[in-house]
């Protein structure tokens, strides 16, 4: 069973740094891409970043340019993102989702849970 | 950069009827990379369509996906209680992006 668990996320303020953390199992995780799509409260969903299966290849909304940094570890079956300089409007769930990309299909199949994120003073 | 556009914002219905939730591009979109994923709350999204009219996995055949080019719909045959939900449209082109959802809320 294909399962995405995410954590680190909590209240920080204005300005500072947290590290989420998406942890993967049933499935052969340095085989696929993955996403960081995030939602704010009552919103609809936005699509964050994206790494490819051997990190060669990362993109960024332009919304979190510059202040965050996508990763991951096969070896650990873990994907990161390192969210600096932290703003309000950053305030949402981050879902980490895994992407099913073909030559002629490209879609998320799998989510996690999501963990919350909340900048505030 | 391509906006996509879902209709109505909020669908009214009772089970049993058919819900025809639309989604339109800003620009001519491929059909083999437009999804359609429900999100209930408190739950994270979960893919229904890909590829326009493709079932994910486990998905009920009474919903379906059509469309291309500019315009998409998704259909849900005959509502079930748990259908009640938000639905949102995805293009991947340069990057992902998604429609602003459709709740499909109980009548």
């Amino acid at each position: 069973e294909v399962q995405l668990v995410e954590s680190g996320g909590g209240l920080v303020q204005p300005g500072g740094s947290l590290r989420l953390s998406c942890a993967a199992s049933g499935f052969t995780f340095s085989s696929y891409s993955m996403n960081w799509v995030r939602q704010a409260p009552g919103k609809g969903l936005e699509w964050v970043s994206y790494i490819s299966s051997s990190s060669s290849t990362i993109y960024y909304a332009d919304s979190v340019k510059g202040r965050f940094t996508i990763s991951r570890d096969n070896a650990k079956n873990s994907l990161y993102l390192q969210m600096n300089s932290l703003r309000a409007e950053d305030t949402a769930v981050y879902y980490c989702a895994r992407e099913h990309a073909t030559v002629t299909k490209r879609y998320f199949d799998y989510w996690g849970q999501g963990t919350l994120v909340t900048v505030s003073s | 950069e391509i906006v996509l556009t879902q209709s109505p914002g909020t669908l009214s219905l009772s089970p049993g009827e058919r819900a025809t939730l639309s989604c339109r591009a800003s620009q001519s979109v491929s059909s083999s990379y437009l999804a359609w994923y429900q999100q209930k709350p408190g739950q994270a999204p979960r893919l229904l369509i890909y590829g326009a009219s493709s079932r994910a996995t486990g998905i009920p055949d009474r919903f379906s996906g059509s469309g291309s080019g500019t315009d998409f719909t998704l259909t849900i045959s005959r509502l079930e209680p748990e259908d009640f939900a938000v639905y949102y449209c995805q293009q991947y082109g340069s990057s992902p992006k998604f429609g602003q959802g459709t709740k499909v809320e109980i009548k």
